[in-house]
């Protein structure tokens, strides 16, 4: 079955502390990948994502992410966080059956807490 | 660019009463929209996905008559949730995929997401 793991609920840190965040996922078909983030009370918010290239990808705002095929994995890491990276973390992946046919299905999320 | 709008963002409504969410991609065409409800501490639970021109798609378990969905136009999906019940009060979130991307491949199923709209039936 196709699923998408996140292997901790929350994670509570302090801040300049560095971070990471746990996606698996399994699939029997490609897979395209993303990080969205929820800040209190809004909408998601496109973080990252691997569709081709490196895999390593890298956001805005120091967050990074590897695509591990051999360990179905797409981890989220940030080496310093910040007060304001305090937010729900969701890993999504895109099932991509081929001819334009694709789903995409969440995790849970994980709800990052920085704290001073 | 890729901008989702949903209205409103609040609304408190009474039980037995309907209400109109609004999903709006204001700078790029959608043909394909998605109604996601959101509960506390969990994650998105896709509920149906909009096609414009054509009837919804729900999925499984998501009533078609209470959750009336429609995508008249390609910046435009509504959701109307009838006869509302507390139990209907939820964080409902909207997405978007951009039609100009259709031809493509992967890329194409990004979905850009509206803020959401939270719902609380009293």
């Amino acid at each position: 079955a196709q699923s998408v793991t996140q292997l901790d609920s929350q994670v509570p840190v302090f801040e300049e502390a560095p971070v990471e965040l746990r996606c698996n996922y399994s699939s029997s078909v490609s897979v395209y990948l993303f990080w969205y983030v929820q800040y209190p009370n809004q909408g998601l918010q496109l973080l990252l994502k691997y569709l081709s290239g490196s895999t390593l990808v890298e956001s805005i705002n120091g967050f990074e992410a590897e695509f591990n095929k051999s360990q179905t994995s797409f981890h989220l890491r940030k080496p310093s966080v910040h007060i304001s990276d305090t937010a729900e973390y969701f890993c999504a992946v895109l099932l991509w059956y081929g001819g334009s046919q694709g789903n995409l299905i969440f995790g849970k999320g994980t709800k990052l807490s920085v704290k001073p | 660019g890729a901008v989702v709008s949903q209205h409103p963002s609040r609304v408190i409504c009474k039980s037995g009463t309907s209400v109109k969410i609004e999903c709006r991609s204001l700078d790029f065409q959608a043909t394909t929209m998605f109604w996601y409800r959101q509960f506390p501490k969990k994650s998105l639970m896709l509920m149906a996905t909009s096609n414009e021109g054509s009837k919804a798609t729900y999925e499984q378990g998501v009533e078609k008559d209470k959750f009336l969905i429609n995508h008249a136009s390609l910046t435009l999906s509504t959701l109307t949730v009838t006869s509302a019940h507390p139990e209907d009060s939820s964080f409902y979130i909207c997405s978007a995929r951009d039609s100009s991307l259709l031809a493509g491949g992967p890329s194409s199923y990004e979905q850009y997401f509206g803020p959401g709209t939270r719902l609380t039936v009293t």
